[in-house]
């Protein structure tokens, strides 16, 4: 069975830091990945959107940076980060086909201080 | 940007009772899904529908889906307190899989 694994759950980092956000499927092969972002009690943004290694697609203008080593491996990265980059992180995964579900990672809450 | 946009915002109901949620998005779509998600956690799949598809069912869930109107609804029957979440719809369309949310909708379920 497919799984999806995002960590840290939780991170406290000062303003200016970087930041690497490290998100892994396991069990399908070549899927469509995503980074979402969610301010408190705000919908979804889309950050990033990955359909194969190396090709991502920026969604918004931002201080952050995504990249896709390999197949079932998404970062999500920034070289200083911002009090506005303070959130909740989601990685999913959906296979590559038009019709099918999203799978969610259990998030990343992102405090900058 | 957003695609789909739920309405209400917000919504108090009493176990038992039927909860029904709207969305709206703007342009074409391939098929729509709502989402569930419990405070503090990541998103799960409850039902997708195609749009090709007018109404679908799942245990208590029923989606219904209009085209022409750009919208869809979400009816959650006999409710349980185990119910109250956000609920978000997405969007998928063109030539990609790409999934565009809303904002999501508040349940509460009073026991």
């Amino acid at each position: 069975s497919q799984t999806i694994h995002q960590w840290p759950a939780t991170l406290v980092q000062p303003v200016g830091s970087p930041l690497s956000l490290e998100c892994t499927v396991e069990g399908t092969s070549n899927p469509n990945l995503y980074w979402y972002r969610q301010a408190a009690g705000r919908g979804l943004q889309l950050l990033f959107y990955s359909v194969g290694i190396g090709q991502i697609s920026s969604e918004v203008p931002q201080n952050l940076s995504a990249s896709r080593p390999q197949d079932r491996q998404f970062i999500l990265s920034s070289k200083k980060l911002l009090l506005s980059d303070s959130g909740f992180y989601l990685c999913a995964w959906s296979v590559g086909r038009r019709d099918t579900e999203a799978f969610f990672g259990q998030g990343t809450r992102l405090t900058v201080v | 940007s957003q695609q789909g946009e739920e309405d209400p915002q917000a919504l108090s109901i009493q176990e038992g009772e039927n909860a029904t949620m709207n969305c709206s998005y703007k342009t074409s779509i391939n098929n729509l899904q709502w989402y569930r998600q419990n405070s503090g956690r990541g998103l799960v799949h409850l039902i997708l529908i195609r749009s090709n598809e007018r109404e679908k069912h799942s245990g208590r869930l029923r989606v219904t889906l209009d085209t022409s109107k750009k919208s869809s609804s979400l009816l959650i029957t006999a409710s349980r307190a185990a119910d109250t979440a956000s609920y978000f719809c997405a969007t998928t369309g063109g030539a990609n899989s790409k999934l565009t949310f809303g904002k999501g909708i508040t349940l509460s379920v009073r026991p």
